[in-house]
């Protein structure tokens, strides 16, 4: 079946990194992704990654996929206040015309100053 | 250039009341989606549309209609409100083709039914 799951909530200080961890079921899905959603707000790309790729880094942000064991990563260097928000993983199933995604239920990232 | 625009943005309605939710993409986009945020639960699919005219149902559509008359536009529509509809309501696009096909999202409809 289909899940994706996430811890609810996260707490660091401020300038730590973040580790936020998902996992997902669905071995066929082909693009992996990391919404953020601040308050109020709709969801926001943050980034994603391609299933044949292990790693993938944009500026403060680090993506691991360790397909194996269907589990993905977000990693925020340098956390500052304004990455408070909720983060969702999403993956997307191989197959059907839907290009539909599947949702973690969000983590609560809390950051401390 | 506006993305995906929703409204209204805030609703209360009395449980048996009916309402339509609208959503507007101005970016050309073929694919057209409805979500709901319930806490703890992520967000779910309600129905989506993969082009102008056709709709079709996702994870959790019982209870809500849906039109896309127009490409730009996706209804979302409730006949007889009922609490367990209490919930934040998303709509999002996206181009429709092969690849990442990255979805774009509205700011959301915040709908309570009493």
């Amino acid at each position: 079946g289909e899940d994706v799951e996430q811890s609810l909530f996260l707490s660091v200080r401020e300038g730590d990194s973040s580790v936020i961890n998902c996992t997902y079921t669905d071995s066929s899905s082909t693009y992996l992704y990391w919404y953020k959603q601040e308050p109020g707000a709709g969801l926001q790309l943050l980034t994603y990654i391609f299933s044949n790729m292990d790693m993938k880094q944009d500026q403060r942000l680090t993506v691991l996929l360790n397909k194996k064991d269907k589990h993905l990563s977000l990693r925020i260097a340098d956390t500052q206040t304004g990455d408070s928000a909720i983060y969702f993983c999403a993956e997307k199933p191989n197959g059907g015309a839907t290009n539909k995604l599947i949702f973690g239920t969000g983590t609560l990232l809390a950051v401390q100053p | 250039n506006a993305g995906v625009t929703q409204t209204p943005k805030f609703r209360v309605l009395k449980t048996g009341q009916s309402m339509t939710l609208l959503c507007a993409q101005d970016m050309n986009h073929e694919y057209m989606y409805w979500y709901r945020q319930d806490p703890g639960m992520g967000l779910r699919l309600i129905h989506y549309s993969v082009g102008e005219g056709t709709t079709a149902k996702g994870e959790v559509p019982d209870g809500y209609n849906v039109s896309r008359l127009k490409k730009q536009n996706f209804l979302l529509g409730l006949e007889s409100a009922a609490p367990s509809q209490t919930s934040v309501y998303f709509c999002a696009s996206s181009y429709g083709g092969i690849g990442t096909d990255t979805q774009y999202f509205g700011p959301g409809t915040r709908l309570t039914v009493l």
